[in-house]
């Protein structure tokens, strides 16, 4: 069966400092790759979505960067963190080509101090 | 941006009742599907209906989906306490889902 890791759970980072949630996801191959935010009692929002290695859609141009470095792993990055970066980051999949059924991760829970 | 919204943000019932939430949303779909979060978890799938399709059944639920009017509802039926969660609605094309604001229902003893 297919399951989804992301981590770290919780993260509290200072303004200006880097950071890097990362996101596996095991047994299946190419699937597709998302990142949402979710800000406290609100929808979420796609940031990027990956089709491929090494292939990022960006959604909302804004202070982080994704990149999917092997099939099944999905990184999403900032070099300086913002107050407004803080939120709820989830990763999810779903089998490649379609826009059937996402699977989410148990999510970050991101404060930027 | 969002392009479903719900309707209502908010619903509190008591248990043995039924819940009906609404979403619409703004360009041509593959598919409409909702979701469900508890408190600071990550989202869970509950239902899929495929733009050819107009109502479908899953246990207690219900889903239609009206194309024409780009809307959606999902019908829970004899709620329980522990349906208490948040309910998003996502809009399905291009390999990606668009989600709405969500509806969160409350549902008591």
């Amino acid at each position: 069966s297919q399951t989804i890791h992301q981590w770290p759970a919780t993260l509290v980072q200072p303004v200006g400092s880097p950071l890097s949630l990362e996101c596996t996801v095991e047994g299946t191959s190419n699937p597709n790759l998302y990142w949402y935010r979710q800000a406290a009692g609100r929808g979420l929002q796609l940031l990027f979505y990956s089709v491929g290695i090494g292939q990022i859609s960006s959604e909302v141009p804004q202070n982080l960067s994704a990149s999917r470095p092997q099939d099944r792993q999905f990184i999403l990055s900032s070099k300086k963190l913002l107050l407004s970066d803080s939120g709820f980051y989830l990763c999810a999949w779903c089998h490649g080509g379609s826009t059937d059924t996402q699977y989410f991760g148990p999510g970050t829970r991101l404060t930027v101090l | 941006s969002q392009q479903g919204e719900e309707d209502p943000q908010a619903l509190s019932i008591q248990e043995g009742e039924n819940a009906t939430m609404n979403c619409s949303y703004k360009t041509s779909i593959n598919n409409l599907q909702w979701y469900r979060q508890n408190s600071g978890r990550g989202l869970v799938h509950l239902i899929l209906i495929r733009s050819n399709e107009r109502e479908k059944h899953s246990g207690r639920l219900r889903v239609t989906l009206d194309t024409s009017k780009k809307s959606s509802s999902l019908l829970i039926t004899a709620s329980r306490a522990a349906d208490t969660a948040s309910y998003f609605c996502a809009a399905g094309g291009g390999n990606k889902l668009t989600f709405g604001t969500g509806t969160q229902l409350k549902v008591e003893l």
